[in-house]
């Protein structure tokens, strides 16, 4: 069936770092959207990606999805101890109309 | 504010006894969605609902059911709970469907 991929499923970054996530698709998608979940919390709807290409900013983060459709990558520049979290992405164009999530990228920051 | 509310936070139920999870969303939406999450295997959908009185079976509907009587709730219902179906369960809702999902906060229940 169709599959999200997301890579790294987890990532410890010293406070100020870096940090990337990836999502692989076996097939083409509608769109893709980012959540991200609090310790303790639920997910809570980031952004959705439309186009071929498209890059969008959100202060610190910076998303964007493929040329194919079929991956996508959100990047945080300067990572701070609020950032902590997993991190999903989702996929638009599944079964019946439904997204398909990844199993997400937890976030740990070191202050 | 836009809200989907979730009736528990925390749930302890035994074995064999039926369990009502209930959802209310004010948004309107006519789509609705009971996740579960358990560690490492992500979120996985049991149910979904795009209209009253309308059910579709996700990746793992056995050993649950669902109502939806009224727009603005859909229930999770465990026939027979079992200890297999510990986990955290989340509501979510869209006004499109395949578009960004509003969740509710869980519940996390426990099977005894």
């Amino acid at each position: 069936g169709q599959q999200v991929m997301q890579i790294p499923q987890y990532q410890h970054v010293q406070e100020g770092e870096d940090f990337t996530t990836y999502c692989n698709s076996s097939t083409t998608l509608s769109n893709i959207q980012w959540y991200k979940q609090r310790p303790g919390g639920h997910p809570v709807f980031l952004i959705q990606l439309v186009k071929s290409g498209e890059v969008k900013k959100q202060k610190r983060l910076t998303f964007q999805f493929g040329e194919a459709k079929k991956n996508s990558s959100l990047h945080i520049t300067a990572t701070q101890t609020t950032d902590v979290g997993t991190y999903f992405c989702a996929g638009g164009g599944g079964s019946q109309g439904n997204l398909i999530f990844g199993k997400g990228t937890k976030l740990s920051v070191k202050p | 504010d836009v809200k989907v509310t979730q009736s528990s936070r925390y749930l302890v139920k035994r074995t064999g006894e039926k369990v009502f999870l209930e959802c209310v969303q004010d948004m309107d939406h006519e789509n609705m969605f009971w996740y579960r999450q358990d560690p490492g295997l992500g979120l996985r959908l049991i149910y979904f609902s795009y209209d009253v009185k309308m059910k579709e079976k996700g990746d793992i509907p056995e050993g649950y059911s669902v109502s939806r009587e009224k727009k603005e709730r859909f229930s999770l219902i465990l026939e027979s709970a079992s200890t297999n179906q510990t986990s955290m369960y989340l509501c979510a809702s869209t006004g499109i469907l395949g578009y960004g999902y509003t969740f509710g906060s869980g519940t996390r229940l426990t099977v005894v």
